[in-house]
C-alpha cells in the first residue's frame, strides 16, 4: 500500500501558486519523498525530490516539514499544461525497490 | 539524449494469446522496470530488471514475465491473457547506485484484450 495520503482533487487558477500537499506520517529516517506527474494517458514524469532540506529545480518546489510527516509540492507559476495527476511516494534510496503509486491529487489548472 | 522508448504504443489481443511487449531505456540506464496500469487498480509494480537479472518481482500472477538483454533493453511477456489484463503498460528507466534516482517512464503500450 502507498504511503502517502493526497486530496484526491484541486482546482488553481492559471498563473497562480499551486500547492500540493502530501501527509507521510509514518516516513522513516532513510526513505525520500518523490512527486511525479501524468498527464492524461501518458508516462509519469519526475518532477523532484527530497529528503529533509527543501528542495527547487526548474520545474518545482518540494517542502518537506521539519518533523518530515508532510511535504507540499508547489508550482510557482501554474499553466494549463501543468493540468494532471500528482503522485506524492515515499521510498528509500537504495538501488532497489520499486515505486508504489497511490491515487495522487488530480490537479486542474483553470483559466 | 533520446528518451524510453515502447513498441508497440497499442495493441490488441485475444483471450488465451500471449503478448511480448518491449522497451528501450534511456542509454546508459541499467534498470528497467514494469508497471501496470489499470482505472481500478492504478499504477502497479511489475517487476525490474538490473543487469539481465530480475532483482524485485512485485505481486502478479506467473503469467507476467520479463527479461533484460545486455544492451539493457528489455521484454516482458504475458500468457494466456484474460480480459483483465487489459491495461497501459509502462516502462521505466534509471541508472544504478545506492543514492536516491529518478525513473524516467515512456510512452507505455496500450494492450487491450477482447
Amino acid at each position: 500500500d502507498a504511503k502517502t495520503t493526497q486530496p484526491p482533487s484541486m482546482d488553481c487558477a492559471e498563473g497562480r501558486a499551486a500547492n500540493l500537499p502530501c501527509n507521510h506520517s509514518t516516513i522513516s529516517g532513510n526513505e525520500y519523498v518523490y512527486w511525479y506527474r501524468q498527464i492524461h494517458s501518458q508516462g509519469p514524469q519526475y518532477i523532484i525530490h527530497g529528503l529533509k532540506n527543501n528542495e527547487t529545480n526548474e520545474m518545482a518546489s518540494l517542502i518537506i516539514t521539519e518533523d518530515r510527516k508532510s511535504s507540499t509540492l508547489i508550482l510557482p507559476h501554474a499553466t494549463l499544461r501543468d493540468t494532471a495527476v500528482y503522485y506524492c511516494i515515499v521510498r528509500t534510496g537504495g538501488s532497489q525497490g520499486n515505486l508504489i503509486f497511490g491515487k495522487g491529487t488530480k490537479l486542474s489548472v483553470k483559466p | 539524449k533520446a528518451g524510453v522508448t515502447q513498441t508497440p504504443r497499442y495493441l490488441i489481443k485475444t483471450r488465451g494469446q500471449q503478448v511480448t511487449l518491449s522497451c528501450s531505456p534511456i542509454s546508459g540506464h541499467r534498470s528497467v522496470s514494469w508497471y501496470q496500469q489499470t482505472p481500478g487498480q492504478g499504477l502497479q509494480f511489475l517487476f525490474e530488471y538490473f543487469s539481465e537479472t530480475q532483482r524485485n518481482k512485485g505481486n502478479f500472477p506467473g503469467r507476467f514475465s520479463g527479461r533484460q538483454f545486455s544492451n539493457s533493453r528489455s521484454e516482458m511477456n504475458v500468457s494466456t491473457l484474460e480480459l483483465g489484463d487489459s491495461a497501459l503498460y509502462l516502462c521505466a528507466s534509471s541508472t544504478q547506485g545506492i543514492v536516491p534516482y529518478e525513473q524516467y517512464f515512456g510512452p507505455g503500450t496500450r494492450l487491450t484484450v477482447t
